[in-house]
């Protein structure tokens, strides 16, 4: 089945520890994208990359780093920069930006102590 | 950036209509309506879009006013498993970039 792939679901770091969530998708969509939420709050951008080798800062990137090497793969890395890490991070891939509904996956659950 | 305003909760009977409003006044002419669902720690999951014209599909219907400003997607026969929070987005353009922003939306409880 075609789909979006978040792991690990569940995540316990250390501060000032670096941690990498991994986002895999076989949709064969172009556009991915990553997201953060909060308690009782809405979903809030961080990255999103519309093709291979591109990507742009959303509305809250400072803190986070992406790669896109691959079409399938968008992996975002949690620095010890970013001073409130501890959410549910969700990422989510497109057919085209701007185009087409998002598809997203069952998110990953980071906990900074 | 056309944003959404929503009411942040609402009740509905099991087996009623759930009618979810949404106020987006400052949309612009090329921008779509998208609506989503979140049920509790899952990723949100898509339901149905419109630019215009009503839309429906198997979930849910999508009425967009006449004038754009306003919608009302309905759940004809909501079920328990219909629980959830309800995102009602505009879609952003900006160049040849587009990214869906995301408010708190409305917790929709559907009770017995």
């Amino acid at each position: 089945d075609g789909g979006i792939t978040q792991s690990p679901k569940y995540l316990f770091r250390k501060e000032g520890q670096n941690v990498t969530l991994s986002c895999e998708q076989n949709l064969n969509h172009d556009a991915m994208y990553w997201y953060r939420q909060d308690p009782g709050q809405g979903l809030r951008l961080i990255y999103y990359s519309q093709i291979v080798n591109d990507f742009q800062k959303g509305d809250i990137a400072e803190g986070y780093s992406v790669s896109r090497e691959k079409k399938e793969s968008f992996p975002l890395t949690v620095t010890s920069a970013q001073k409130n890490p501890t959410a549910f991070y969700l990422c989510a891939s497109s057919i085209g930006q701007g185009r087409g509904e998002l598809f997203f996956g069952e998110g990953s659950r980071l906990t900074v102590l | 950036d056309a944003k959404t305003t929503q009411p942040p909760s609402m009740d509905c009977a099991e087996g009623r209509a759930a009618n979810l409003p949404c106020n987006h006044s400052t949309i612009s002419g090329n921008e779509y309506v998208y609506w989503y669902r979140q049920i509790h720690s899952q990723g949100p999951q898509y339901i149905i879009h419109g630019l215009k014209n009503n839309e429906t599909n198997e979930m849910a219907s999508l009425i967009i006013t006449e004038d754009r400003k306003s919608s009302t997607l309905i759940l004809p026969h909501a079920t328990l498993r219909d629980t959830a929070v309800y995102y009602c987005i505009v879609r952003v353009r900006t160049g040849t970039a587009s990214k869906l922003t995301f408010g708190t939306g409305t917790r929709l409880q559907v009770t017995l």
